[in-house]
């Protein structure tokens, strides 16, 4: 059971390329979540997926895209990289009406140049 | 909005020292949930506990406890006989009952070093 899996683990991009991260998850949530984490700093929701088919903002969507392919995966785009947008990017996934904690990935290493 | 402040930025213990982080929190809901999660040097989030706003018991996992207390909105956690391997980032995190996604927010963290 690998639970919440991100790739890349580490990207370096310059100004003004596009990207997308892409994460899976294998326990059959509903919702899945894209948070950054910047140093010193905790995590912030860029952008959350209630549910297959549904996409809503987070604190800090400005410059990102999201897509909610099917049940399983939930990819982060960045159009035009800033250097703002170096940060260490998490996915997440839950299932919320029931207890239990947000499964988090590895995370993602994000430089821009 | 909700807020979750974690005024400890650094703490440094020796090793079999006890130690407590704080977390203060703000929100307008009546029912919530908080959270602890342990970041260590490797990066990955580890989940520690989570705890409904119905909930005000303590709780003990081992050398770990928490102390929720609504009266004064906060959520402390305290390890005892801390360890090198307790050595990490804490964050302490508030959601909202979920209706649909339980979004997060998080405070800034505790960094904990525990020395030999």
């Amino acid at each position: 059971n690998a639970g919440v899996t991100q790739t890349p683990k580490f990207q370096v991009l310059k100004t003004g390329q596009s990207m997308t991260l892409q994460c899976a998850q294998d326990m059959n949530h509903n919702s899945m979540y894209w948070y950054r984490q910047d140093p010193g700093m905790g995590l912030r929701l860029i952008y959350y997926s209630a549910s297959e088919g549904t996409t809503d903002k987070g604190e800090v969507p400005n410059g990102y895209n999201v897509s909610r392919l099917n049940k399983r995966e939930f990819s982060l785009r960045l159009e035009s990289a800033a250097p703002s947008q170096t940060s260490v990017y998490f996915c997440a996934s839950s299932e919320a009406l029931r207890a239990g904690s947000e499964d988090f990935g590895d995370g993602t290493r994000l430089s821009i140049l | 909005a909700q807020k979750v402040t974690q005024a400890q930025t650094e703490i440094s213990v020796v090793e079999k020292e006890d130690v407590t982080l704080d977390c203060v929190y703000e929100t307008r809901d009546t029912t919530y949930y908080l959270f602890w999660y342990k970041q260590p040097p490797s990066g990955e989030l580890v989940f520690l506990i989570r705890r409904n706003s119905f909930d005000e018991q303590n709780e003990i996992s081992g050398r770990y406890s928490w102390n929720f207390q609504k009266s004064t909105s906060s959520f402390n956690f305290t390890i005892t006989a801390s360890q090198v391997v307790d050595s990490a980032v804490y964050f302490c995190a508030l959601s909202e009952a979920p209706s649909s996604a339980r979004q997060l927010t998080f405070g800034s963290g505790t960094q904990l070093t525990v020395l030999p």
